[in-house]
């Protein structure tokens, strides 16, 4: 079953600007983490953020874990054109699966 | 070097056709997945193997068979196509069963005529 769902479905963004997207989830988790995936291509791992942890930054890249919401957020600072693609929240849990969402497409205009 | 290597990338078939994707990688991890896309791209993961036994069986037909000949290949063999197996298949290692970072293929996309 889908366990976590990001916010919004698609964003649009000038160069230069900040993205945000939200991702929502239902049950305990172990860790939450962060993928991209460019069109036609695998998924790439951003970033992982473990239940007990409630920030962390890689690069460009920031995270928030709130697990008293069961919500995270990825930040992307000084969007580049580079950066159009879907990003995936998945969350790990003790049954040993990885579940995603349906992501968030983010088209960064020059 | 490609990590995870899946073949064939493009796949177009009949219904009621048998057909199979291979999955390869290079990373000595110990567990592989197989995830199915959807047109909408939500990503459910179908199976899983550590190690060459199987973790994890989600609710899925048993038209779809998996194996895995040793840990660094998990193939998947779909019977009897149906137009519903439509998608992008993703395979996945990662280095233990815990689910920390997954390291995906380029997908095989299936389209079911």
């Amino acid at each position: 079953s889908q366990q976590g769902e990001e916010d919004p479905q698609a964003l649009s963004i000038q160069e230069g600007e900040n993205a945000t997207m939200n991702c929502s989830y239902k049950t305990s988790i172990n860790n939450l983490q962060w993928y991209r995936q460019n069109s036609g291509r695998g998924l790439v791992h951003l970033i992982l953020i473990r239940s007990n942890e409630r920030e962390k930054h890689s690069g460009r890249l920031r995270v928030t874990l709130d697990t008293s919401k069961k919500s995270s957020s990825l930040l992307i600072t000084a969007s580049r054109a580079a950066d159009t693609a879907s990003y995936f929240c998945a969350t790990g849990s003790n049954d040993y699966k990885l579940s995603f969402g349906a992501g968030t497409t983010v088209t960064v205009r020059a | 070097d490609t990590a995870v290597s899946q073949t064939p990338k493009y796949l177009v078939t009949q219904m009621g056709n048998d057909k199979s994707i291979k999955c390869e990688q290079n990373l000595g991890h110990d567990t592989m997945y197989w995830y199915k896309q959807d047109s909408k791209k939500f990503l459910k993961i179908m199976f899983s193997y550590n190690n060459k036994e199987l973790i994890i069986n989600e609710t899925v037909p048993n038209r779809f068979s998996p194996k895995s000949p040793d840990k660094a290949h998990l193939n998947l063999h779909i019977n009897s196509l149906e137009l519903g197996d439509s998608a992008v298949y993703f395979c996945a290692s990662s280095p233990s069963g815990e689910p920390g970072e997954l390291f995906f293929g380029e997908g095989s996309r299936l389209t079911v005529l």
